[in-house]
């Protein structure tokens, strides 16, 4: 069972090079997440999707963007890539909006030089 | 914008002590969810708290989600070695069934 899978797993990035970061699920879930966690801190939510075609803004989208063509696949890109930006990137996925948990990929270690 | 906050952000306790983090969310929420964190890994569900008033238990775990809806507990006790980790609240708001905004987390460490 793969469950939510991410990938690149570790990415050094030069200041203002941009990137995608991929994720996929095999559990048909509707609803999927990207959440950022810097050292030390909780989980900010940059973007979702409540289903292909549909997404919205989170708590701190500013210099990222995302699509969902297709259910599975929710990747995020990162353009001009900025020291801010390095931190710990999660996707989720889940069933329902309002009462499904979270299941999280590994993570995306990503450092901006 | 909301905003859930968590107390404490760390607590060190000598294994079999107790342990309780406190989640505040400054809206009311239409339910709570609970994740723990393992050092280098990811967010794992825990438990789900819809109803106000609501208090679950799982083992040595016991959850309380208060009677407004904006704050919720975590109690664990006599703390294991294993319990070492992470404790994230997160909350849907009233106004958004699909956000779920996560709080700063309360770090344990067990002393063995």
């Amino acid at each position: 069972n793969a469950g939510v899978t991410q990938t690149p797993k570790f990415r050094i990035l030069k200041i203002g090079q941009s990137m995608t970061l991929q994720c996929a699920q095999d559990m048909n879930h509707n609803y999927m997440y990207w959440y950022r966690q810097d050292p030390g801190m909780g989980l900010k939510l940059i973007y979702y999707s409540v289903g292909a075609g549909i997404t919205d803004k989170g708590e701190v989208p500013n210099g990222y963007n995302v699509s969902r063509s297709t259910t599975e696949y929710f990747p995020l890109r990162l353009e001009l890539a900025a020291p801010s930006q390095t931190s710990v990137y999660f996707c989720a996925s889940s069933a329902g909006g309002h009462t499904g948990e979270l299941f999280f990929g590994e993570g995306s270690r990503l450092t901006v030089l | 914008g909301q905003q859930v906050m968590q107390i404490p952000q760390y607590q060190h306790v000598q294994e079999g002590e107790d342990f309780t983090t406190y989640c505040n969310s400054s809206t009311t929420l239409s339910n709570i969810q609970w994740y723990k964190q393992r050092p280098g890994g990811h967010p794992v569900f825990l438990i789900q708290l819809v109803k106000s008033g609501e208090v679950k238990k799982q083992k040595r775990l016991t959850f309380q989600f208060g009677e407004a809806k904006k704050n919720s507990s975590l109690h664990i006790t006599a703390t294991q070695t294993t319990d070492v980790g992470t404790y994230f609240c997160a909350g849907h708001p009233m106004d958004s069934s699909y956000k779920l905004i996560f709080g700063s987390g309360t770090r344990l460490l067990v002393r063995p």
